[in-house]
């Protein structure tokens, strides 16, 4: 069983230029979340959609975009990089809406120079 | 909204010890808490949680108590193993605004 794939691992990008993480669950979850890991802050809620068509902004929305594209994936996006940025993101899913339960990917490693 | 504070940032412990983790929450309406465990490299993962309603909960050699009046709550790990070595978040969430809120992570060192 994938679980929650999350798409790329490693990426480099440079501040102004955008990029889309790719995040699929298979596990048919309702609800699927993305944080952001910084050092000393534990886990950040950037977005969340608690089911498919709905999205809200979480703790730590600005300069990012999410698409809840149907059940299955939920994509994370930033239009203009900027240092701020540089950070560990993780795509997670639950089965209900509370953020109860959470199946997390593992991670990717955004650098912003 | 939810602030939730983890104590100790490291903790390193002899193999076969016990090691306790504990973390406080400043909303009172948080009625759901959970543990998650974070191996080098990997997402966290879901290790136990616990209701409002129930004062401690156990899994083999993992345990969790909440004392709901203080606003803290402790994971208990018995007779630790390496295998245990990783990074332990607590997070807190109500049903009136459920994002989780996390702690900053505990780091935990078993020494063989």
């Amino acid at each position: 069983n994938a679980g929650v794939t999350q798409t790329p691992k490693f990426q480099v990008l440079k501040t102004g230029q955008s990029m889309t993480l790719q995040c699929a669950q298979d596990m048919n979850h309702n609800s699927m979340y993305w944080y952001r890991q910084d050092p000393g802050m534990g886990l950040r809620l950037i977005y969340y959609s608690a089911s498919e068509g709905t999205t809200d902004k979480g703790e730590v929305p600005n300069g990012y975009n999410v698409s809840r594209l149907n059940k299955r994936e939920f994509s994370l996006r930033l239009e203009s990089a900027a240092p701020s940025q540089t950070s560990v993101y993780f795509c997670a899913s639950s089965a209900g809406g509370w953020s109860e339960k959470l199946f997390f990917g593992s991670g990717t490693q955004l650098s912003v120079l | 909204g939810e602030n939730v504070e983890q104590h100790p940032s490291t903790l390193s412990v002899q193999e076969g010890d016990s090691a306790v983790i504990k973390c406080t929450y400043s909303d009172s309406a948080s009625n759901y808490f959970p543990w998650y465990k974070q191996e080098l490299g990997k997402g966290p993962q879901l290790i136990i949680d616990i209701r409002s309603n129930v004062g401690e909960k156990k899994d083999q050699r993992i345990a969790v108590t909440l004392n709901k009046t203080a606003k803290h709550f402790s994971l208990h790990i018995t007779e630790t193993q390496p295998e245990d070595s990783a990074v332990y978040f607590c997070a807190a969430s109500s049903s009136n605004d459920y994002k989780l809120s996390f702690g900053a992570g505990t780091t935990v060192t078993v020494r063989a």
